[in-house]
């Protein structure tokens, strides 16, 4: 069983600022990662997959990196809808098993 | 435009049964793997089951195997989650989403909210 884990929790940051998420796998997962984004009260929207490619209408300003089990999601300027929660999720598994993380919430500092 | 419209959801004793339904519209649904994720109050997303789009391959999570089952009718662009003997834990907001391939998940329902309580 593949287990994921985000750090930190809680990330407080400044409007403008840059936010750098950490997502990690206790198993190598290639780069069969992604990344979800959840405003409150709303369904989770997709951003990242495949560890870096965004997902279509997705601002430029997230980018995600990483491969194995060290993966990174950056908002390099947060606007004031970026403060959300921010989910991983792992799809590396045959028969398909799908992990998410626990979260980290972006919010205003 | 994709939509997928869940419905079904309620308060429900232990150990009864729900059923669940998600419409789907806006894309070709009998060619979509389709995925039930949940989301316990105050809580994280938890994968519950996908099937592939005839039904050939399903999976389920480890705390839902046996008691659930996920099943399709591409006549009618519909999925379904049948859930047996629930208890309290299964208490969530249950999201019906679309997979790309045996991936990640693109597109997601806004849920339906499933209370399992005596």
């Amino acid at each position: 069983e593949i287990v994921m884990t985000q750090s930190p929790a809680t990330l407080s940051v400044s409007p403008g600022e840059r936010a750098t998420l950490s997502c990690r796998a206790s198993h190598s997962i290639t780069n069969n990662l992604a990344w979800y984004q959840q405003r409150p009260g709303q369904a989770p929207r997709l951003l990242i997959y495949g560890a870096s490619t965004r997902a279509t209408g997705i601002p430029a300003r997230f980018s995600g990196r990483g491969s194995g089990t060290e993966f990174t999601l950056t908002i390099s300027s947060l606007q004031s809808e970026d403060f959300a929660v921010y989910y991983c999720q792992q799809y590396n598994n045959w028969p398909p098993i799908f992990t998410f993380g626990p979260g980290t919430k972006v919010d205003i500092k | 435009q994709v939509q997928l419209v869940e419905s079904g959801g309620g308060v429900v004793q232990p150990g009864r049964s729900l059923g669940l339904s998600c419409a789907a519209s806006g894309f070709t649904f009998s060619s979509s793997t389709m995925h039930w994720v949940r989301q316990a109050p105050g809580k994280g997303l938890e994968w519950v089951a996908i099937t592939s789009y005839d039904e050939s391959i399903k999976n389920y999570a480890d705390s839902v195997k046996g008691r659930f089952t996920i099943s399709r009718d591409n006549s009618k662009n519909t999925l379904y989650l049948q859930m047996n003997s629930l208890r309290a834990e299964d208490t969530a907001l249950y999201f019906c989403a679309r997979g790309v391939g045996y991936s990640y998940v693109d597109y997601w329902g806004q849920g339906t909210l499933v209370t399992v309580s005596s």
